[in-house]
């Protein structure tokens, strides 16, 4: 069974902070995805990344793929009350990208 | 283009009695992701189709849990009789094909049992 692990699980930062999201597994994926997901609605994309050591740039968003494949960090420069969210990372691997999610990282962004 | 479709978006039930939820996928989108997620919680995949057929139902718990895609669109999700630990929102969500990397969401059913 493919795991994937985020941390923090919770974050609580003031407005203007930056942060870090992490997602770590001991299993190699073909590719690494980005969700955020807000209260009463379901997951939406951000980014997804599919080579070792690619960084992507979404706005204020750095996604970044680790080189063996295996995990993957989300930083946030300036954070605002509209980053407030559940932020889910889910790697795909299989030869019909079977999804596995990671356990989730809830951040809270205080004006 | 219309997003993924599912209700009813709220349900109250009592243990042991029947529930079914509906979801329709974005239109051409061959496969079709039905996923259990507990409050705070990353999604647990129940069941994925890849037009009317089964991919991966490793994780149904197929002694209540059934799901059906008939006609390779629509697809119902049913719990039969429901626990307690049934309780979580299930998210319905649907891709173009089983290659894609990304999926697409639904709003999700929010199902309280008592």
């Amino acid at each position: 069974t493919q795991l994937l692990e985020q941390s923090p699980q919770f974050l609580s930062i003031q407005e203007g902070e930056n942060l870090t999201v992490y997602c770590n597994s001991s299993s190699v994926f073909s590719s690494l995805q980005w969700y955020r997901q807000e209260p009463g609605e379901g997951p939406v994309l951000l980014v997804t990344v599919v080579t070792g050591g690619e960084v992507k740039k979404l706005k204020r968003l750095t996604f970044q793929f680790g080189d063996a494949r295996k995990d993957s960090s989300l930083h946030i420069t300036a954070a605002q009350p509209g980053d407030t969210g559940l932020y889910l990372c889910a790697g795909s691997s299989g030869g019909y990208q079977k999804v596995t999610f990671g356990t989730g990282t809830k951040l809270q962004v205080i004006p | 283009e219309a997003g993924v479709a599912q209700s009813p978006r709220y349900k109250i039930i009592e243990k042991r009695q029947s529930v079914a939820f509906w979801c329709n996928p974005i239109s051409g989108h061959a496969t079709l992701y039905w996923y259990q997620q507990i409050l705070g919680q990353g999604p647990k995949l129940l069941i994925q189709f890849q037009n009317n057929g089964v991919v991966d139902d490793s994780q149904l718990p197929k002694d209540r849990f059934s799901a059906e895609r008939l006609k390779g669109v629509d697809s119902t999700l049913k719990i039969q009789p429901a626990k307690l630990e049934d309780s979580a929102v299930y998210l319905c969500a649907s891709s173009l094909d089983v290659w894609s990397y990304e999926q697409y969401f639904g709003p999700g059913t929010r199902l309280t049992v008592t």
